[in-house]
């Protein structure tokens, strides 16, 4: 049963570099999110999905775009990389939004951006 | 922006001791979340209160969400080395169908 699972786990990016983290969850859970973890300041949530075929903005969601054209993938993009986007990224999913019950979290992916 | 905020931000104890981080947070809220991030690792979650609820447990956990100080506690008791881990508290007062997330607390437990 291996939940939720983030691709890659590390990166080291030059500015301007484009890249694309994945996230797959095996729990056939509706709701997926993506999270950023900065020293200091909890996570912060980029974007979310609600269901196949759906994204929306999060709190943070400037230099970043998400697809979820297979229910189980949602994948994280970043255009044109900045040192700003260096951090820790999660992803999560909720069978109900989180508020019926928790969020399963993957592992994360350590990205800088040099 | 973080809905919850953690107190305190470090905790330092010997193993056998009880551990109690507090959370506070800003607006109304359905349930309080408690989750657990282990050095390099993703979170876990421990455990959810309803805001109709006043105190959990789950084994050697211990909830309590006093809605009217808009405040939650989490105790650990009878420590362990393993708990050393940070814990942040999550609300459902998110817009976007998610939860917010503090900052957390840091917890050291020494043998």
């Amino acid at each position: 049963n291996a939940g939720v699972t983030q691709t890659p786990k590390f990166r080291v990016l030059k500015t301007g570099q484009s890249m694309t983290l994945l996230c797959a969850q095996d729990m056939n859970h509706e709701y997926m999110y993506w999270y950023r973890q900065d020293p200091g300041m909890g996570l912060r949530l980029i974007h979310y999905s609600v269901g196949e075929g759906t994204t929306a903005k999060g709190e943070v969601p400037d230099g970043y775009n998400v697809s979820r054209l297979k229910k189980q993938n949602f994948l994280l993009g970043l255009e044109s990389a900045a040192p700003s986007q260096t951090s820790v990224y999660f992803c999560a999913s909720s069978s109900t939004g989180g508020r019926a019950n928790g969020y399963t979290f993957g592992s994360g992916t350590r990205l800088t951006v040099v | 922006s973080q809905q919850g905020e953690e107190d305190p931000q470090a905790l330092s104890i010997q193993e056998g001791e009880n551990a109690t981080m507090n959370c506070s947070y800003k607006t109304s809220i359905n349930n309080l979340q408690w989750y657990r991030q282990n050095s390099g690792r993703g979170l876990v979650h421990l455990i959810l209160i309803r805001s109709n609820e006043r105190e959990k447990h789950s084994g050697r956990l211990r909830v309590t969400l006093d809605t009217s100080k808009k405040s939650s506690s989490l105790l650990i008791t009878a420590s362990r080395a393993a708990d050393t881990a940070s814990y942040f508290c999550a609300t459902d007062a998110g817009s976007n169908n998610d939860m917010r997330f503090g900052a957390g607390t840091r917890l050291t437990v020494k043998p």
